[in-house]
């Protein structure tokens, strides 16, 4: 049990256009779920916790307006990086909190490049 | 700020020896502790939690705790060339909802 998908795994797009990164708890439900990012050889860098139904608790210096968190169900997170820039190139990863649970589980995680 | 330190490595061990990696931490209120591995390209993979002081088993993996000292560590016994990745320390407060701090993570090779 606690499989969490992401879709897509690897995205593409141009520079100013926008990304939507779907986050699923597949076999739990998830009430909290967190996206984190990383760049090669670092370490997760939180950006946002997101909780089913409320809005997102972001991160200082992780603009809210640039990653959209949507958390609609106990078992599906979107982050919608608008306007994107190759700066924001970067591994996208979210993780759930299991109903219950302490412990968090990560999906596969999003590889996006911006040209 | 709460952080965890670990030592970076990289760590080298043959194959069939312990692997011991470690972690400490600077919150005293941290109630949970979880070690993850993840592997280049990947995502990290949860392998065991523990939230109470001393030894927790699971398999060839044992987590240790100890709160007055502020350590956390991990031995991997029979060490496997597969085990050989990143492994990532994080601490939380706990309770539900609670965000992780992770530490940089110690970068393990198992030498077949």
């Amino acid at each position: 049990g606690a499989v969490v998908s992401q879709h897509p795994s690897r995205v593409i797009c141009k520079s100013g256009t926008s990304v939507k990164i779907e986050c699923r708890s597949l076999d739990f439900q998830a009430t909290t779920m967190f996206w984190y990012r990383q760049f090669p050889k670092k370490s997760l860098m939180l950006m946002a916790t997101s909780n089913e139904g409320s809005k997102a608790t972001y991160e200082q210096g992780v603009e809210k307006d640039k990653f959209l968190i949507n958390h609609a169900s106990l078992t599906l997170s979107t982050l919608t990086v608008t306007s994107a820039h190759p700066e924001d190139s970067s591994f996208y990863i979210c993780s759930a909190e299991r109903r219950g649970g302490y412990e968090q589980y990560f999906g596969p995680g999003t590889r996006l490049t911006v040209t | 700020q709460k952080e965890v330190e670990q030592n970076s490595g990289p760590l080298s061990v043959p194959e069939g020896a312990i692997a011991s990696l470690n972690c400490t931490y600077s919150d005293r209120g941290s109630q949970s502790f979880f070690w993850y591995r993840q592997y280049s390209g990947k995502s990290p993979e949860l392998i065991m939690f523990i939230y109470s002081n001393g030894d927790k088993e699971d398999g060839r993996f044992t987590a240790q705790l100890n709160k007055a000292s502020q350590y956390v560590s991990l031995l991997i016994r029979d060490s496997q060339p597969s085990d050989s990745a990143t492994y990532l320390c994080a601490g939380s407060v706990g309770g539900y909802g609670n965000q992780f701090y992770f530490g940089t993570g110690t970068s393990l090779t198992v030498i077949p």
